[in-house]
C-alpha cells in the first residue's frame, strides 16, 4: 500500500486567519488526490478531487474560493482554509489514488482544525 | 448514484465474542467494496476489500467479509474480537476507476472487558 503523510496533525487558528494543509505521497506519484471533511461522530464527506497540473473539482455545496486546492506536483496537494470560521472546525483528511490498482484510495493520518 | 448504508450506528459487545457489522449498498452498477478502521484522531486504515472474484475476503487482524451481490450486502466479521478492536468501521463503495468513495455513516464498535 501506499504511505500518505499529512502536515500539520492539528492546528488552532484565529477566526478570519488562513491555514494550508499539506498532504504528501511519500512512496509513489500520485496524480490524483482527494480531499475529505469529516465532523465529529460523522462519516467522510468528499470536498474535491485534485488532480496534478490543473484545476481540482470541487463537491456540490464545496466553496472552492473558500478552500483551495493545488496538486503543483505529483507527491503534494495541498488545501487551503481561507478566512476561516468556527464552522470550518473539522477533521480533514487527504487520499491518493494508488495507481497500481485504480480502484483503491489510501488515506492520510488526517488534521484537525480548530477555528476559534 | 450509489449509497452505503450501515445500519448499526453502535455495536457493544464484550471482548472475545463474535462480531459482525452489517453494510448495505445500492447501486445500478458493478461496484467494488472496502472496509476500513478508524482510530480516534487518526485516518483510515483498510482492513480488506472486495474487487472481483472469491465472494469471502479476509483482510487485517482476523476480519473478513463476504459480498452478496443479491442481498447487496458486505458485512464485516471477526470471530473472537480483543479490547483493541474499538474504533469506528466505515464501509464505502467505488465504482471503476475509483474515482472517489462513497462511505457510510459508520459503525462505533465498542469492545468491552
Amino acid at each position: 500500500g501506499a504511505v500518505v503523510s499529512q502536515h500539520p496533525s492539528w492546528v488552532i487558528c484565529k477566526s478570519g486567519t488562513s491555514v494550508k494543509i499539506e498532504c504528501r505521497s511519500l512512496d509513489f506519484q500520485a496524480t490524483t488526490m482527494f480531499w475529505y471533511r469529516q465532523f465529529p461522530k460523522q462519516s467522510l464527506m468528499l470536498m474535491a478531487t485534485s488532480n496534478e497540473g490543473s484545476k481540482a473539482t470541487y463537491e456540490q455545496g464545496v466553496e472552492k474560493d473558500k478552500f483551495l486546492i493545488n496538486h503543483a506536483s505529483l507527491t503534494l496537494s495541498t488545501l487551503t482554509v481561507t478566512s476561516a470560521h468556527p464552522e470550518d472546525s473539522s477533521f480533514y483528511i487527504c487520499s491518493v489514488r494508488w495507481t497500481g490498482s485504480v480502484y483503491e484510495q489510501y488515506f492520510g493520518p488526517g488534521t484537525r482544525l480548530t477555528v476559534t | 448514484a450509489q449509497s452505503v448504508t450501515q445500519l448499526d450506528s453502535q455495536v457493544p459487545v464484550f471482548e472475545e465474542a463474535p462480531v459482525e457489522l452489517r453494510c448495505n449498498y445500492s447501486s445500478s452498477v458493478s461496484v467494488y467494496l472496502f472496509w476500513y478502521v478508524q482510530y480516534p484522531n487518526q485516518g483510515l486504515q483498510l482492513l480488506l476489500k472486495y474487487l472481483s472474484g472469491s465472494t469471502l475476503v479476509k483482510g487485517i487482524n482476523g476480519f473478513e467479509a463476504e459480498f452478496n451481490k443479491s442481498q447487496t450486502s458486505f458485512h464485516l466479521r471477526k470471530p473472537s474480537v480483543h479490547i483493541s478492536d474499538t474504533a469506528e468501521y466505515f464501509c464505502a463503495v467505488s465504482v471503476q476507476y475509483g474515482q472517489n468513495f462513497v462511505f457510510g455513516p459508520g459503525t462505533r464498535l465498542s469492545v468491552l472487558p
